[in-house]
């Protein structure tokens, strides 16, 4: 079946650093692209998403970009700071249903 | 307005039981989707119902099965249970397809003993 990879699995970066979540996928049909984020014991939110008309799209300081040709798309997080510890999900749509990444853990160092 | 909510949070049941899930969506809200998350793994997606029909499914066995009834409101059922079905099941609910925001609920944490 179709799959949605994500990398790191973990990743700690420097409070105020930048940070990025990868995520590839396998169904070249694929058209939305969100990313939610789930802190420690609450439910996951969206946070950003991106549809394939586009190739890059941001807010504040969050980005997401998009290639199409190679199948991966990224999230961005620039000055990190401690209310982004969570752990992130990218997804893909696949015959009308979202396929998920396995998380990433982001850990913001003070 | 009130947000996704699910009943039980907590269960706890044994080899060979069955039990249900209830998840209420946000009023007006008529997508509502079921996942099961387990540490590692992410999110798998169980199926999605939309006015009463179950509009899609995942590669779950036969044993998970769910409704919607007229108000939005669903259940998903697991039936024979199996240690490895534990885990928290997470409904979201969106005004009509995956393509809007998903609201997620809290969560029914499922241990099978």
């Amino acid at each position: 079946g179709e799959n949605v990879e994500q990398h790191p699995s973990t990743l700690s970066v420097q409070e105020g650093d930048s940070a990025v979540i990868k995520c590839t996928y396998s169904d070249s049909a694929s058209n939305y692209f969100p990313w939610y984020k789930q802190e420690l014991g609450k439910r996951p939110q969206l946070i950003i998403d991106i549809r394939s008309n586009v190739g890059e799209k941001k807010d504040q300081r969050i980005a997401v970009t998009l290639n199409k040709t190679a199948k991966h798309f990224s999230l961005h997080i620039t000055e990190t700071q401690p209310e982004d510890s969570a752990v992130y999900f990218c997804a893909g749509d696949s015959n009308y249903q979202l396929i998920w990444g396995a998380g990433t853990k982001l850990i913001i160092k003070p | 307005k009130a947000g996704v909510t699910q009943t039980p949070r907590y269960l706890i049941k044994t080899r060979g039981q069955q039990v249900t899930l209830s998840c209420s969506p946000i009023s007006g809200h008529r997508s509502v989707s079921w996942y099961q998350q387990t540490p590692g793994q992410g999110l798998q997606f169980l199926f999605e119902y939309f006015s009463e029909t179950q509009r899609n499914k995942g590669n779950f066995p036969g044993r998970f099965s769910g409704r919607q009834f007229s108000n939005s409101r669903s259940e998903m059922n697991v039936s024979t249970l199996e240690l490895g079905d534990s885990a928290l099941y997470l409904c979201a609910s969106s005004p009509q397809t995956i393509y809007n925001e998903q609201f997620f609920g809290p969560g029914t944490r499922l241990t099978v003993l």
